[in-house]
């Protein structure tokens, strides 16, 4: 299968601060990445679409300013959470589809905000 | 809105006590439906993907099923390692939809010796 990386696994930063995760397509191009949020025993909620070259879809309530995507390459894509508050914890997941309709996920990145 | 419901949220079996996850969905046009395992603290990783009712995959001790209303995840004998969170996903055929995927909430297996 097609292999997604993202770092950091892990992050705690303090509020008010921001925080860059990285989601690349090791071993294809990506044109298009996707960005999920999940929060405890809930399912992963779709936050946005990256698109390379140009600007990101954002799902309805998901604040633009707050979430920060570029996708610089075909094969990396950025989330920055910018000024970050406790309410924004969470576990951040990026995915790409390389052949078909099958996403292909990233690590995960554990998102803390003390 | 396409909507996704699994049960049961969590299972528990012993070791080789086969059992089924439901993956109940609604959704305007099919285009496919995934089935993924998530380990704790892990992106999800992919199992399989159904288009049309009837169709029928399998992997090891895993057996997927699609009928129009639903998808089934057979377990045949899980051993302790089969202990994940199963999610089911639909994506639909929307124009300018792209690959979107609606998840459900997962159910929650573990297995015992």
């Amino acid at each position: 299968g097609a292999v997604v990386s993202q770092h950091p696994s892990r992050v705690i930063c303090k509020s008010g601060t921001s925080v860059k995760i990285e989601c690349r397509s090791l071993d294809f191009q990506a044109t298009t990445m996707f960005w999920y949020r999940q929060f405890p025993k809930q399912s992963l909620m779709l936050m946005a679409t990256s698109n390379e070259g140009s600007k990101a879809t954002y799902e309805q309530g998901v604040e633009k300013d707050k979430f920060l995507i570029n996708h610089a390459s075909l094969t990396l894509s950025t989330l920055t959470v910018t000024s970050a508050h406790p309410e924004d914890s969470s576990f951040y997941i990026c995915s790409a589809t390389p052949r078909g309709p099958e996403a292909f996920f990233g690590q995960g990145t554990r998102l803390t905000v003390v | 809105e396409d909507q996704v419901t699994q049960s049961p949220e969590a299972l528990r079996l012993q070791e080789g006590e086969s059992s089924s996850l439901n993956c109940s969905y609604t959704v305007s046009g099919l285009r496919g439906l995934f089935w993924y395992r998530q380990d704790p603290g892990k992106g999800p990783e992919f199992l399989f993907t159904l288009y049309s009712a009837g169709e029928e995959k399998e992997k090891e001790r895993l057996k997927a099923t699609l009928t129009k209303k639903e998808s089934f995840l057979h377990i045949t004998a899980p051993k302790p390692e089969d202990s994940a969170t199963y999610l089911c996903a639909v994506q639909a055929i929307l124009t300018g939809g792209g690959n979107k995927l609606t998840f459900g909430t997962g159910t929650q297996l573990k297995v015992e010796l």
